[in-house]
């Protein structure tokens, strides 16, 4: 069965600070894909990055990046030089190929704070 | 282009009551779920659709039915509304299975007292 944990349920960090949100799944497939979106306090979810399992490249964008480590099964998220803005909760979702349609399983969610 | 549209965006509803929540997508996606968010435990399926004319149970399906009649419309029955039921309903739609990401209607919230 497919897992994903964030073992952080919130984080608080003042405006500027960098800040770096954890996420760590459990699958035994080989070919998977691992997703994160963001929930601002309007409620609607966002979707901010998709990496499958083939492609360990860390990747930027922005203020954003995301680590991709198979070895540990982790797909964390930074973000430098935090803002009021980034205020939310952040949910990491996996989805295996060999789940046909009955797929993304979401984390229970990260709720990070920036302070001004 | 709205994307993924849910109506209505609160409801309140008695025990047992009965209401249907109506999700519509007009990005042409072959793939559509509903899904609840509940304080601390995530969005959990609740049942989801392949194609027009199928759907199926995900992870937390009793108290609930669905319908998709038509490829853009997938809709979620409570056919008699329970406390537990209280939560955030969303919507979701996509091109393909496991690889696209779910484009998310604005959610409905729901009460059931």
């Amino acid at each position: 069965a497919q897992k994903v944990t964030q073992a952080q349920t919130e984080i608080s960090v003042v405006e500027k600070e960098d800040v770096t949100l954890d996420c760590v799944y459990e699958t035994r497939d080989t070919t998977y894909y691992l997703f994160w979106y963001k929930q601002p306090p309007s409620g609607e979810l966002v979707f901010l990055i998709r990496r499958n399992s083939f492609d360990e490249q860390n990747e930027i964008s922005g203020r954003y990046s995301w680590n991709f480590q198979k070895s540990t099964s982790s797909f964390n998220f930074t973000i430098t030089a935090s803002q009021v803005v980034d205020s939310a909760v952040y949910f990491c979702a996996l989805s295996e190929a060999s789940d046909y349609g009955q797929n993304f399983v979401f984390g229970p969610g990260t709720r990070l704070s920036v302070l001004p | 282009n709205a994307g993924v549209t849910q109506t209505p965006k609160f409801r309140v509803l008695k025990t047992g009551q009965s209401m249907t929540l109506l999700c519509a997508q007009d990005m042409n996606h072959e793939y559509m779920y509903w899904y609840r968010q509940d304080p601390g435990m995530g969005l959990r399926l609740i049942h989801y659709s392949v194609g027009e004319g199928t759907t199926a149970k995900g992870e937390v399906p009793d108290g609930y039915n669905v319908s998709r009649l038509k490829k853009q419309n997938f809709l979620l029955g409570l056919e008699s509304a329970a406390p537990s039921q209280t939560s955030v309903y969303f919507c979701a739609s996509s091109y393909e299975s496991y690889n696209s990401p779910l484009h998310f209607g604005n959610g409905t919230r729901l009460t059931v007292t």
